[in-house]
Formats: structure tokens, C-alpha cells, sequence
């Protein structure tokens, strides 16, 4: 089983506030990435670090901004929450140089912004 | 971003038979294709990975094949089980990076 955790798993918050979303994880991988899904959908990269200091845009425009300050620790971060935010959110990792290496999920947090 | 398609987007099966579904992609610039398994309230999780046309990969039940010519790949599910009920995502790299695409999933309820 993956050691990938993500916290809160649930969160239901007024609009305006700050929203920081933990994911954590204690294998090692240099690769970390934030996935957002809404009912329905795709699964869809919103940012990823290929390693420390190291944070790029995924493919779907987000508000949301991430840090990658230690290898274990990718926070995803919403400065201002606002009701189009509520979506999952996801978080992975993975390891080594090969593109077939599998990515390893957290259980994801369910956002809700009233 | 590639464009991975998945169907039938949702299947309802009775217990004991057995099932299958489909997830297409662009033939061309194939690199490798995961299969994923997500149950709700829990992670995703890695079922197969899969680059070889023609390969077939086995984990109990379930098996999936590849045909990277024509640009798909299938899964099975052999003797359905309540304990099948989930999510089954398919996901492919792009041809220069470690991101994935994923399709958005055929989910399976198997009734007992």
C-alpha cells in the first residue's frame, strides 16, 4: 500500500477564505502532482514538482498555487476560496526516470465552497 | 494532453458474469498505458502497466490487453464480484514527460 496522505479529506468553507490542502508523503519520490476531478470527469493535472524548489502549471488552468519546500511535502494552497473551487482534489507521487512508472494517489480531499 | 477516451462511461453487471471495457487513445507516439482501480473513499489504485503491443497482463480476475496499432486497450473481468464495484481509469503519458492523461473512467457496479 502507498504511504501518500492527504488531509483534511473533507472540507466545507465559506468564500473568502485561505485553504491550505496537505499531501505528504514518506517514499521518497522526487515527482509529486496535484490532480483536480469533478463528478463525471476526467482527472485533470493541475500542478506537479519533479523535485525541491521545483513546481510547474499542469495542464488545467487553477487558482490555486503549491510549494515543494521538502521532498515528503506538496501543499496546495487556495488564497481566496470561491464556490467554483469545490471539486476533489488529488495528490500523487512517483519515482524514477522511466514515463511508465506508476503514480501512487492519496485518498483526496472533498472541497466544498459555500 | 492526450485524448484518452473511456467506455462505457458507467456498466451495471450481475454477480458471476463477466465484463469488459475499453479505453482508446492516439496510436501514434505510444509510450505505455496504466490501468487504475478506484473504489470510493479510497486511493487509486495501480492495476497495470502496460507497453508492449499485443501484451496481456493478469491480476486475479481482471486482465487487460493492448493493441497499440490500432490504439486500444481493453479490460476484463472474469466472474464479476461485489468487491469489483469501482472506478477503472485509464491514463497515458505524454511523449516527452512523466504527466499522465487520464479518460474519465468507466465505473462498474457489480449486484449481488
Amino acid at each position: 500500500e502507498a504511504d501518500i496522505y492527504q488531509t483534511p479529506r473533507y472540507l466545507v468553507i465559506g468564500t473568502g477564505k485561505k485553504i491550505t490542502l496537505e499531501c505528504s508523503q514518506t517514499m521518497g519520490h522526487d515527482k509529486m502532482y496535484w490532480y483536480q476531478q469533478d463528478p463525471g470527469m476526467e482527472l485533470h493535472l493541475i500542478h506537479y514538482s519533479y523535485g525541491v524548489n521545483s513546481t510547474e502549471k499542469g495542464d488545467l488552468s487553477s487558482e490555486s498555487t503549491v510549494s515543494r519546500i521538502r521532498t515528503e511535502h506538496f501543499p496546495l494552497t487556495l488564497e481566496s476560496a470561491r464556490p467554483s473551487h469545490t471539486s476533489q482534489y488529488l495528490c500523487a507521487s512517483s519515482l524514477g526516470t522511466r514515463r511508465q512508472e506508476t503514480q501512487y494517489f492519496g485518498p483526496g480531499t472533498r472541497l466544498l465552497v459555500l | 494532453i492526450l485524448n484518452v477516451e473511456q467506455s462505457p462511461q458507467s456498466l451495471h453487471v450481475q454477480e458471476g458474469d463477466s465484463t469488459n471495457f475499453t479505453c482508446s487513445f492516439p496510436s501514434s507516439n505510444f509510450y505505455a498505458l496504466h490501468w487504475y482501480r478506484w473504489e470510493t473513499a479510497k486511493s487509486p489504485e495501480a492495476l497495470f502497466v502496460m507497453t508492449l503491443n499485443g501484451d496481456e497482463k493478469k491480476k486475479g480476475r481482471i486482465s487487460a490487453t493492448l493493441n497499440t496499432k490500432e490504439g486500444y486497450s481493453y479490460l476484463y473481468i472474469k466472474g464479476s464480484q461485489p468487491e469489483d464495484s469501482a472506478t477503472y481509469l485509464c491514463a497515458l503519458p505524454s511523449s516527452n514527460d512523466y504527466k499522465l492523461s487520464f479518460g474519465a473512467g468507466t465505473t462498474v457496479t457489480v449486484r449481488a
